[in-house]
Order: structure tokens, then sequence, then C-alpha cells
């Protein structure tokens, strides 16, 4: 059975880096199957993709984030890891870990995560 | 970025009753469309990718169509465990989401 978990910090100063870690259970990150990536859900609002990672370590970003978030994977240790720098409070949300079939969409989430930034 | 429109935000419905749910894409996904059902606390769950394939152990009920640009999750006739946020999300070009439209109890 295939589990994500993601673990971290739930409360982070502004102007900080947030980062949080997703174990995988019952699959291998390095499979050409699949794309791992994180997504988060600001309080209230809707879902929104932040990026994915392939076996090969190539990386996809959301343009809106591009220039703050970096995922990479430990293999050794089948985990993915997200920062994302130079935090505000429109940061602040639920952080989902999930793998992503090859065509885009999510066929498993981790439970999430709440990131709360705030001094 | 292709912009995801749901409607309505909003929609009212009885137990037993069909449910239609709109989603629209600011430009042509083909039909690289998922179909998500999130509750309070919970993870999203898969119900319906390709715009029309059912994802597994996902209840006949649901039903997906559409192509291009515009698209509609069916809920044929809806169970007390339907009422949630449901969420479209396009992967023809990165992926983004829908804003959502919550099925509520009329």
């Amino acid at each position: 059975q295939l589990q994500l978990q993601e673990s971290g910090p739930g409360l982070v100063k502004p102007s900080e880096t947030l980062s949080l870690t997703c174990t995988v259970s019952g699959d291998s990150i390095i499979s050409s199957y699949y794309y791992w990536g994180w997504i988060r859900q600001p309080p209230g609002k809707g879902l929104e993709w932040i990026g994915s990672i392939y076996y090969s370590g190539t990386t996809y970003y959301s343009p809106s984030l591009e220039s703050r978030v970096t995922i990479s994977a430990v293999t050794s240790r089948n985990q993915l890891s997200l920062k994302v720098t130079s935090v505000t409070a429109a940061d602040t949300a639920v952080y989902y870990c999930a793998r992503i079939r090859g065509g885009g969409h999510v066929d498993y989430w981790g439970q999430g995560t709440l990131v709360t930034v705030s001094s | 970025e292709i912009v995801m429109t749901q409607s309505p935000a909003t929609l009212s419905v009885s137990p037993g009753e069909r449910a239609t749910l709109s989603c629209r894409a600011s430009q042509s996904v083909n039909n690289n469309l998922a179909w998500y059902q999130k509750k309070p606390g919970q993870a999203p769950r898969l119900l319906i990718y390709g715009a029309s394939t059912r994802a597994t152990g996902i209840p006949a009920r649901f039903s997906g169509s559409g192509s291009g640009t515009e698209f509609t999750l069916t809920i044929s006739s809806l169970q007390s465990e339907d009422f949630a946020v449901y969420y479209c999300q396009q992967y023809n070009y990165w992926l983004t989401f829908g804003g959502g439209t919550k099925v509520e109890i009329k």
C-alpha cells in the first residue's frame, strides 16, 4: 500500500525558508512511471500545484513560484524535499506530497501538513 | 497559464438527486482533465482522469465528459458521502486547478 507522509515545521517566520520532507513507502520514487510533486491549499482557497520531479531528477515548477522553490529527491531514503524561500503570509497553506501519473493527474496524496507563516 | 473556471461555486442538491458540475478551460486542454473530491481535513481523492475514465474504486454514479475547453462531472444519484468540494484539474500544460464547486445538502 502506497503511503506518502509529509513532515516539517508547522510554523515559519516571514522571510525565512520553508522546508518539508515527504517520505514515500510502498513504491520507489525512482520509478519511471511517475512524477512526484508538491501541491498546496491555502486556508479557504483552492489547490495550487507547486512543482514536480521526475526519477531522472528533472524538475518542473509553477511559473508563479519558480523563483522561490526547489524540489529535490533523496533516493537512498525514498524521500522528496521542498524548499520555499522568502516566505510571506501568502505561503500559509496545507502542503501535500503527491504521486503524479505520467499524464499529470494525481493518483495518491499524502495527508497534508499545515505550515503557517507568522512571526 | 491555463485558467480553469468551475461553476457553480455552490450546488445545493437533495440526496438521491443528480448533480452536474461544470469546468471550463481558458484554452483547449484536449482530454487532459481530472476531477477530485475533497472533504475537510482529508486529502483530495482522484475520481476521473482523461476527462472520462473513472479511477480505481470509484463508483459508477460518478461520470465525466467533455473535451477541449468544456467539461462536466455528473453524480447520478447523490449519496450522503458525496457532499464535498469537487475540483477539476488540467494537465495539458503544467498543472492548474479550478476554484472548486461545493456540493451541499439541500
